[in-house]
């Protein structure tokens, strides 16, 4: 059973600010099944990025993934008011645990 | 374009029986590339994959809930449905319904119904 480990848990950041979230997989993954959603309070997740870094229809492009193997970032280049949320990768049917990017 | 609408009991009491419908609309489930997914949410928690079913009704569940869940679907009434037996408290939770695409993540989602199993 693959688990996926988020790092770090909370990121405090300013807007305007480069945000890096980091997703551990605990062996090596494909990339072809790894994805990032953003989830705000109330609110269903919403699919930012699959395939590790291909970018879903309608995300701008300040949001990137990267990443191969067992290591995989998201990156948001400058943190915009609507970004502060908790940000989940996924592969397959497992989810990580998160990382909540709230505004410092 | 594609949306999808969670719809059962708000309270379900405990030993009983969860049953949650999704429906799809603005395009069909049989139009292929897609699988048809559960996830849920513990009050606080992070994301939980429930399972998946094809529009041909092949399915995977999580092993963790295999024993009481049960997955169907209906192409002709463009919904499918999940059912969750001998419930607890433990099954309180948001459950969400998405689209998923293949090699492409889960695109579209429900905006999730509240399930609390309580007496």
């Amino acid at each position: 059973e693959i688990v996926l480990t988020q790092s770090p848990g909370t990121l405090s950041l300013s807007p305007g600010e480069r945000a890096t979230l980091s997703c551990r997989a605990s062996q090596y993954i494909s990339s072809s099944y790894l994805g990032w959603y953003q989830q705000k309070p109330g609110q269903a997740p919403r699919l930012l990025i699959y395939a590790a870094s291909t970018r879903a229809t309608g995300i701008p492009d300040r949001f990137s993934g990267s990443g191969s193997g067992t290591e995989f970032t998201l990156t948001i280049r400058r943190l915009e008011p609507e970004d502060f949320a908790v940000y989940y990768c996924q592969q397959g049917i497992t989810f990580g645990p998160g990382t909540k990017v709230d505004i410092k | 374009q594609v949306q999808l609408q969670e719809s059962g009991p708000g309270l379900v009491k405990p030993s009983q029986t969860l049953s949650l419908t999704c429906t799809v609309s603005g395009g069909s489930m049989n139009s292929g590339g897609y699988y048809w997914t559960w996830i849920r949410q513990h009050p606080g928690k992070g994301l939980e994959y429930i399972g998946y079913i094809y529009d041909t009704g092949g399915t995977y569940y999580n092993p963790s809930l295999k024993s009481r869940l049960t997955m169907s679907v209906d192409t002709s009434q463009n919904h499918f449905s999940l059912r969750l037996n001998s419930v607890t408290a433990a099954d309180t939770a948001v459950y969400f319904c998405a689209r998923g695409v293949f090699g492409g993540g889960m695109d579209v989602w429900g905006h999730g119904t509240t399930v609390t199993v309580s007496s």
